[in-house]
């Protein structure tokens, strides 16, 4: 089966510009994960979907980020604006239902 | 928030040792999750344990569940060349992931 598909692989931003990510999840997936993994650290959930209604989005900065998921299938993150402290690898995870999801590649952000 | 220890942060060792690496936390966690994380990539499942006490084995991998259910163990034997990367730990409590800091390991062949 297909993985989880995310893009770019690559951004590179200038502080208070906006940015925006891309996550196809594994077919058949209703839960999908946004992390954000600093470097060196593990990844830190940012927001959860179960289909396309919100389960968790308790450790997104909503100042700044912002998620959705339109008809419970794609995904897309945002950053507007960003801070040179949001450089990071951003992780899309998906699973049909419980935490154990498969991740992507990520997206490797740098803020400068 | 719950927090995971994980140690150490980094290991340097010779092709053909074993390899043990541990997880603790304040926090009681119904699921320990170990994962492997090549360069460019996304963190891979290696090994999951749903039961305090349970020892799983995954070919050179062994893992533990600590009785407590706030700790957790990985041990890889005669280690190879490709098993350099960085693991992590991560225990699942309420439908969520928490995942430790990671443990870094490098092969000197």
């Amino acid at each position: 089966e297909a993985g989880v598909a995310q893009s770019p692989r690559y951004k590179i931003i200038e502080k208070r510009q906006s940015v925006a990510f891309w996550c196809n999840p594994i077919s058949g997936h209703a839960t999908l994960y946004w992390y954000q993994q600093i470097l060196g650290q593990g990844p830190k959930l940012l927001i959860q979907f179960q289909n396309n209604g919100v389960v968790d989005d308790s450790q997104l900065p909503k100042d700044r980020f912002s998620a959705e998921r339109l008809k419970g299938v794609d995904s897309t993150l945002k950053i507007q604006p960003a801070k040179l402290e949001d450089s990071a690898v951003y992780l899309c995870a998906s699973s049909l239902g419980g935490a154990r999801g498969t991740f992507g590649s990520g997206t490797r952000l740098t803020v400068v | 928030g719950q927090q995971l220890n994980q140690s150490p942060q980094s290991m340097f060792i010779q092709e053909g040792e074993d390899v043990s690496m541990n997880c603790t936390s304040s926090s009681i966690f119904n699921t320990w999750l170990w994962y492997k994380q090549d360069p460019g990539e996304g963190p891979v499942l290696l090994i999951a344990l749903y039961k305090a006490g349970e020892l799983t084995s995954n070919g050179r991998l062994t893992a533990q569940f600590g009785i407590t259910r706030k700790d957790s163990f990985l041990n890889i034997s005669a280690s190879i060349p490709s098993d350099v990367g960085i693991y992590f730990c991560a225990g699942q409590g309420a439908q969520k992931l928490v995942f430790g800091q990671g443990t870094r390991l490098t092969i000197n062949p």
